[in-house]
């Protein structure tokens, strides 16, 4: 069984600059959830991907956008990047309508600088 | 938004010593998770919870959905020096219905003097 996988490992961007981040969910699960991570915080919900749609969205602006494609992986597209997108973004994925649907499995994450 | 009141915030204890944390919520949830963090790791699924009352362990941790519906423990025993992170408690409340987002508790950092 293949776990989540989360590329690149580390980012560094300027305030102002656009920023993607790829994800590819664990085998068999079929929704993908990704998450912002500040120093020293519990992760916050950014939004969750189903069948290729958004299928809930925490409180983050527009700029943060995403993608989830037919084999189930998945992008986070940040715009107009901000000192305080600074973090670690996390990528989770889940088997919807299933056992322990519940049960979200975390990639390595992505850590963003922003200067 | 919303989060989770996790306690204690952090703990710092002697190799062999058991450990206990708990989470407590306003809502009702449906389902308990506990996660640990290593630095600059994604969080590990440790224990999942569905049922009130239920009460569950992998290796030395423990964890029990309370009954109320309301509040979750983990206790590790005899600690070890690996058990030193984050631990988080994350849960999906009743009133989300399909969107099932994971509400998380702001962690317990545990530090094991060897």
């Amino acid at each position: 069984e293949t776990g989540v996988t989360q590329s690149p490992t580390h980012l560094i961007k300027t305030r102002g600059q656009q920023v993607t981040l790829r994800c590819s969910s664990q085998s068999g699960h079929n929704t993908v959830s990704w998450y912002q991570q500040a120093l020293g915080q519990g992760p916050q919900f950014i939004f969750q991907y189903y069948r290729e749609e958004e299928n809930g969205r925490g409180n983050f602006p527009p700029r943060f956008s995403g993608l989830q494609f037919p084999n189930y992986s998945s992008e986070l597209n940040v715009n107009a990047l901000e000192l305080d997108d600074s973090a670690l973004y996390l990528c989770a994925s889940r088997s919807r309508g299933r056992a322990g649907a519940d049960e979200q499995f975390f990639g390595p994450g992505t850590r963003l600088t922003v200067l | 938004g919303q989060q989770l009141n996790q306690s204690p915030q952090s703990m710092f204890i002697q190799e062999g010593e058991d450990v206990s944390m708990n989470c407590t919520s306003s809502s009702i949830f449906n389902t308990w998770l506990w996660y640990k963090q290593d630095p600059g790791e994604g969080p590990v699924l440790l224990i999942a919870l569905y049922k009130a009352g239920e009460l569950t362990s992998n290796g030395r941790l423990t964890a029990q959905f309370g009954i109320t519906r309301k509040d979750s423990f983990l206790n590790i025993s005899a600690s070890i020096p690996s058990d030193v992170g984050i631990y988080f408690c994350a849960g999906q409340p009743s009133y989300a219905g399909n969107n099932r987002k994971l509400i998380w508790g702001l962690g317990t950092s545990l530090a094991v003097n060897p």
